[in-house]
């Protein structure tokens, strides 16, 4: 199916484990992104991605760490999980840089870290 | 700095009543575009409008439209007869450097029949 999809859907975890939240487009758009949804918050920026090898840093990085050897995939890797991060992540993706483009949202993961 | 208020936290509204959104922005750019989402119970974040910052015309669509001022930097939203179906949690965001959105805390709108 065309689109943007996340998985898994609903995750939960301990603190200090490992976890990855993958993100997968089948557009080929350049751009992608992850954010994160909490309440009083709205969603913020953790990081983008421009291209394939290409990821930069957004509003809240600490603790996350992304990858993005193909254009259709980007991951987002939770090092060692704290409860802090117990969040809605939201992968998102756009055609290009241009600031009209429409972001396209993934369906969330929501992640509890216990 | 760029920065998107939603003042409103919760909004509760009876059936075929009309509520606006409120939305004010920050940007130092002149060339930046706005845009609302709708967040329903399922979660999803649905693409409602986007507008440029050189036009400032209404925007109607259906029951919904949209009023952009840029001499208050607002971009305010109205639901016109208003429905449960329109229960949902509203982000107004901004994109002025092209990378990403800046949302607003969200506006979370209840209609009851």
């Amino acid at each position: 199916d065309a689109g943007i999809t996340q998985s898994p859907r609903y995750k939960i975890t301990e603190t200090g484990r490992q976890v990855t939240l993958m993100c997968h487009q089948t557009w080929s758009h350049s751009y992608m992104f992850w954010y994160r949804q909490d309440l009083g918050h709205g969603l913020r920026l953790i990081y983008y991605s421009a291209a394939a090898d290409i990821t930069d840093k957004g509003e809240v990085p600490d603790g996350y760490v992304v990858s993005r050897s193909k254009t259709e995939n980007f991951p987002l890797t939770l090092e060692s999980a704290t409860r802090s991060q117990t969040s809605v992540y939201f992968c998102a993706s756009s055609e290009t840089s241009r600031s009209y483009n429409e972001q396209f949202f993934g369906p969330g993961t929501r992640l509890t870290v216990l | 700095a760029q920065k998107v208020t939603q003042a409103q936290t919760e909004i509760s509204v009876v059936e075929k009543e009309d509520v606006t959104l409120d939305c004010v922005y920050e940007t130092r750019d002149t060339t930046y575009y706005l845009f609302w989402y709708k967040q329903p119970p399922s979660g999803e974040l649905v693409f409602l409008i986007r507008r440029n910052s050189f036009d400032e015309q209404n925007e109607i669509s259906g029951r919904y439209s949209w009023n952009f001022q840029k001499s208050t930097s607002s971009f305010n939203f109205t639901i016109t007869a208003s429905q449960v179906v329109d229960s949902a949690v509203y982000f107004c965001a901004l994109n002025q450097a092209g990378t990403a959105l800046i949302f607003g805390k969200g506006t979370t709108l209840s209609v009851s029949s």
